[in-house]
């Protein structure tokens, strides 16, 4: 049973950078199969896409985070990390990571699975 | 940036047929992506509910069903049961600029 989990600070301060991991368990990241990506939820809000990344490394951002955000991956451990800098209080959410299986294009990919999120808030 | 409208809500009785729409634009559902829907029940992570636009992943009951014609999309829920009060999101694809992925606002679903 393939799962994941996010795991960091619940509690970041404005102006530094967010860091979270998502532990892939029960399938390898480097199977190639799939995209691995980071999506947020905002309190009473609705979902945000930030980005994906495949196991090469290849990553796709949203246009309004590009430059704050920064995916990787570490085959040797199976997990992948997301950084968010100069984070506001704007960037509170719970954090998801979730995986994307192939659609009969790039763009009609969906997400099959999704860890339970890890809540993370941006105050001082 | 490209969007995709949801109803806030909607609302029914048990038993009742319910439909949420999803409305993008050309460059989004217009341009021939699959929408997908996503339930989120109450302090739970969302789950696939619906793939490439009128398919359902395993153990999903037959009373969810979705549609999508030109720029919009719908999801229908027949047979309404009390533990579908949820949340409901439509997802898709943007490739205005460098191309994103979509999320609809959400949909609260409550049973009356």
């Amino acid at each position: 049973q393939v799962q994941l989990q996010e795991s960091g600070p619940g509690l970041v301060k404005p102006s530094q950078t967010l860091s979270l991991t998502c532990a892939v368990s029960g399938d390898s990241i480097s199977s190639g199969v799939y995209f691995w990506n980071w999506i947020r939820q905002p309190a009473g809000k609705g979902l945000e896409w930030l980005g994906r990344i495949y196991s090469s490394g290849s990553t796709y951002y949203h246009p309004s985070l590009k430059s704050r955000v920064t995916l990787s991956v570490d085959t040797s451990k199976n997990h992948l990390s997301l950084r968010l800098n100069s984070v506001t209080a704007a960037d509170s959410a719970i954090y998801y990571c979730a995986r994307q299986s192939p659609g009969t294009g790039i763009g009609d990919w969906y997400f099959d699975l999704w860890g339970r999120g890890t809540l993370v808030t941006v105050s001082s | 940036q490209s969007v995709l409208t949801q109803p806030p809500s909607v609302s029914g009785a048990p038993g009742q047929r319910v439909t949420i729409s999803c409305t993008g634009s050309s460059s989004s559902i217009g341009a021939d992506y699959d929408v997908h829907w996503y339930q989120q029940l109450p302090g739970k992570a969302p789950k696939l509910l619906i793939y490439g636009n009128n398919n359902r992943p395993s153990g999903v009951p037959d009373r969810f069903s979705a549609s999508k014609s030109g720029t919009s999309a719908s999801l229908a829920i027949t047979g309404l049961q009390a533990e579908d009060e949820a949340d409901y999101y439509c997802q898709s694809y943007d490739d205005s600029l460098s191309g994103y992925v979509l999320f609809g606002g959400g949909t609260k679903l409550t049973v009356l």
